[in-house]
């Protein structure tokens, strides 16, 4: 079955600080791999998106790596800002040729004090 | 600027009322998706549809449930009739997905509570 699991569920750093979210997947065949910011009450926005041919790509203080043989994704924030607090998605295409379907992990909760 | 835009941004209603949410993709994008996201599970594919026809709705309970695209600016999701556990926002969102590397852009979301 095609899953994509992310760690951790919750998360709490202080403004500043860096932090790192993990996604695991077994979709397949994967054509893309993207990450979305929802803010509470808001619909997902998103990060970065890298095909499977691409380990990394940056959005501003977003980095997102991809290794493609492990099916494991992470997506590094530096220097946390308050307005970092949300969920954080990873979602999954599978490639199903004309039926692309975005397959999305349950987020991670991040929240950032000052 | 172009956004998905989704109507109402709530709606409260009662156990057994119908209910329509509708939504307007991005003019031009071909692929239009309906989730709805809950605490507990959250997001959760409904259903999809590319050039307006509907590829793949097993993710929507079918008894109640029912999406369609009258015309390429209009999406609706209908829940007839309605049930406290459809409790949920509900989102749509739009793309140009015919190939890798491409977007798909989220609504606000519908917050749909049933009493």
């Amino acid at each position: 079955k095609n899953q994509v699991e992310q760690s951790p569920q919750s998360l709490i750093i202080l403004e500043g600080k860096n932090c790192t979210l993990q996604c695991n997947y077994t979709v397949s065949p994967f054509s893309n791999l993207r990450w979305y910011k929802q803010d509470t009450g808001r619909g997902p926005v998103s990060l970065t998106i890298m095909t499977f041919s691409e380990n990394t790509k940056s959005n501003g203080r977003y980095t997102a790596t991809l290794d493609a043989d492990t099916k494991q994704s992470s997506l590094h924030i530096t220097a946390s800002q308050l307005s970092d607090s949300a969920s954080y998605i990873c979602v999954v295409t599978d490639y199903g040729g004309a039926t692309n379907k975005l397959i999305f992990g349950t987020g991670t909760l991040l929240a950032v004090q000052p | 600027d172009a956004r998905v835009t989704q109507t109402p941004r709530h709606k409260v209603t009662e156990m057994g009322q119908e209910v329509t949410m509708r939504c307007q993709p991005i003019l031009g994008h071909n692929t239009v998706f309906w989730y709805r996201q809950t605490m507990m599970q959250g997001l959760e594919l409904l259903a999809y549809f590319r050039n307006r026809a509907p590829l793949d709705d097993s993710g929507m309970p079918k008894d109640r449930f029912s999406a369609e695209m009258p015309d390429a600016t209009l999406a609706t999701l209908k829940i007839q009739p309605s049930e406290p556990r459809d409790s949920a926002v509900y989102f749509c969102a739009s793309g140009h997905l015919q190939g890798p590397d491409t977007e798909a852009f989220f609504g606000q979301g519908t917050r749909l509570t049933v009493v």
